[in-house]
């Protein structure tokens, strides 16, 4: 059972243009979103979260929205440039639970060309 | 602040062996979580530590082990390998405080013949 679907597995850009990931999640118990990305043969990076009591997080080129209704929040990059190529992981979290960990959605290919 | 740490980098064995991998966390960092990471599979969780303890564990078989010390550096274990635990092994530290940003090593990459 994915509790957290990234249904996009690729998504091909112009530079310069925005980008947008998308991310459902079907656990109504998750209150925390977390987006990482990752190049090959490197751990994923934490790149922004948004906690449920907001709808849009922002920071610098990245902005998270979450819409808690239909379960699905987004990741848009403006404005994408090459070094931006790398997988997008969406993650969620129930952080008042005790199961201490996050759930990951299977990753999103980005590549932005030039 | 260093970041984590993960030894070896890549590992290559046998199928019917068994291997150990090694995390160093983040100075200050208690809760340490292992994943697997398989080519369309996404992470899939494996363990959890907190201060030596096991707090949550995915679904994995009983091959798959791991531990904590007491200066929070984790390992984990994989008996009688198989073809199919061919993956990247990641680790990931996080502070007790606050949500549960996750910050990973660089992995391991396991190769099983």
């Amino acid at each position: 059972d994915q509790q957290v679907k990234q249904n996009s597995p690729s998504l091909s850009v112009q530079e310069g243009r925005i980008s947008i990931l998308n991310c459902d999640y079907t656990n109504s118990m998750f209150d925390y979103f977390l987006w990482y990305k990752k190049y090959p043969a490197e751990g994923p990076t934490f790149l922004i979260s948004i906690s449920s009591i907001k709808d849009k997080n922002e920071d610098g080129r990245f902005t998270v929205f979450l819409n808690k209704s239909a379960k699905h929040l987004s990741l848009h990059i403006v404005p994408s440039q090459p070094g931006d190529s790398a997988v997008y992981f969406c993650a969620a979290e129930n952080s008042g639970g005790s199961n201490y960990k996050l759930t990951f959605g299977k990753g999103t290919l980005l590549t932005v060309n030039p | 602040k260093a970041g984590v740490t993960q030894t070896p980098r890549y590992l290559i064995k046998t199928r019917g062996q068994q291997v150990t991998l090694s995390c160093s966390p983040i100075s200050g960092h208690r809760s340490v979580s292992w994943y697997q990471q398989t080519p369309g599979q996404g992470l899939q969780f494996l363990f959890e530590y907190f201060s030596e303890t096991q707090r949550n564990k995915g679904n994995f078989p009983g091959r798959f082990s791991g531990r904590q010390f007491s200066n929070s550096r984790s390992e984990m274990n994989v008996s009688t390998l198989e073809l199919g635990d061919s993956a990247l092994y990641l680790c990931a530290s996080s502070s007790p405080s606050g949500y549960n940003e996750q910050f990973f090593g660089p992995g391991t990459r396991l190769t099983v013949l």
